[in-house]
């Protein structure tokens, strides 16, 4: 069954380094997001991504963050300046349509710890 | 502005008791509700969906879930809790066109089942 990979799994770095985590959507899917799970608490939108531009950003998705797809494969999610506060799992998903009959699959995650 | 929340932030069973993890949501137009379960250090995996049609939706691991749109409610059940079944469950809501296609998670419930 398709599903959708991200890597690394575990990415420690340092305050104030760029990190870049990476993510393979399902091969047909077209639309792609990027959401955040800090320690505890609830899974939050980050972003959303149609046709090579952001369709939605939420409040967190500040100028520290963005998204490119480089490639027809990958979908990656950029933070520049890392803080302490972007320690989280970041889930990457895709689904074939907008709509919200089209489920959304979910990636099993990239552990970020900022040190 | 669609939202979902989740009653009781921890919720214990015996093995072999009936589960039940409560849901409400809010949404100004029909309503596509999921439940996702993450088990520790994992991922997001789908246990049910409800879009439209029957409002009892049967889902993976025994697990079903009753849309009723007169309470506002998606409430997850399981006749016989295992213990395998320990883990923490999100409930979750698309928007749709009216507040972005981004799906909303509720605050998590974490399910502890005891022998």
């Amino acid at each position: 069954e398709p599903e959708v990979t991200q890597t690394p799994s575990h990415q420690v770095t340092q305050m104030g380094q760029e990190v870049i985590l990476r993510c393979v959507p399902i091969s047909n899917h077209l639309y792609f997001y990027w959401y955040r799970q800090i320690l505890g608490q609830k899974v939050e939108f980050l972003v959303s991504f149609y046709n090579n531009e952001i369709s939605e950003k939420s409040e967190i998705f500040d100028d520290q963050f963005s998204v490119e797809r480089p490639d027809g494969s990958n979908f990656t999610l950029k933070i520049r300046s890392t803080k302490l506060e972007d320690s989280a799992m970041y889930f990457c998903a895709s689904s074939t349509g907008q709509g919200g009959t089209n489920e959304q699959f979910f990636g099993p995650g990239t552990r970020l710890t900022v040190l | 502005a669609q939202s979902v929340t989740q009653l009781g932030s921890h919720v214990s069973v015996s093995e072999g008791a009936l589960v039940l993890l409560r849901c409400n949501y809010s949404s100004s137009v029909p309503p596509y509700l999921f439940w996702y379960v993450q088990y520790p250090n994992q991922g997001l995996q789908l246990l049910l969906k409800y879009t439209t049609g029957a409002t009892l939706v049967k889902g993976i691991n025994g697990f079903e879930a009753e849309f009723k749109k007169s309470e506002t409610s998606f409430h997850l059940t399981k006749p016989s809790a295992h213990m395998s079944d320990a883990a923490e469950y999100f409930c979750a809501v698309r928007g749709d066109y009216t507040g972005g296609f981004k799906t909303i998670f509720g605050a998590g419930t974490r399910l502890f089942v005891k022998a």
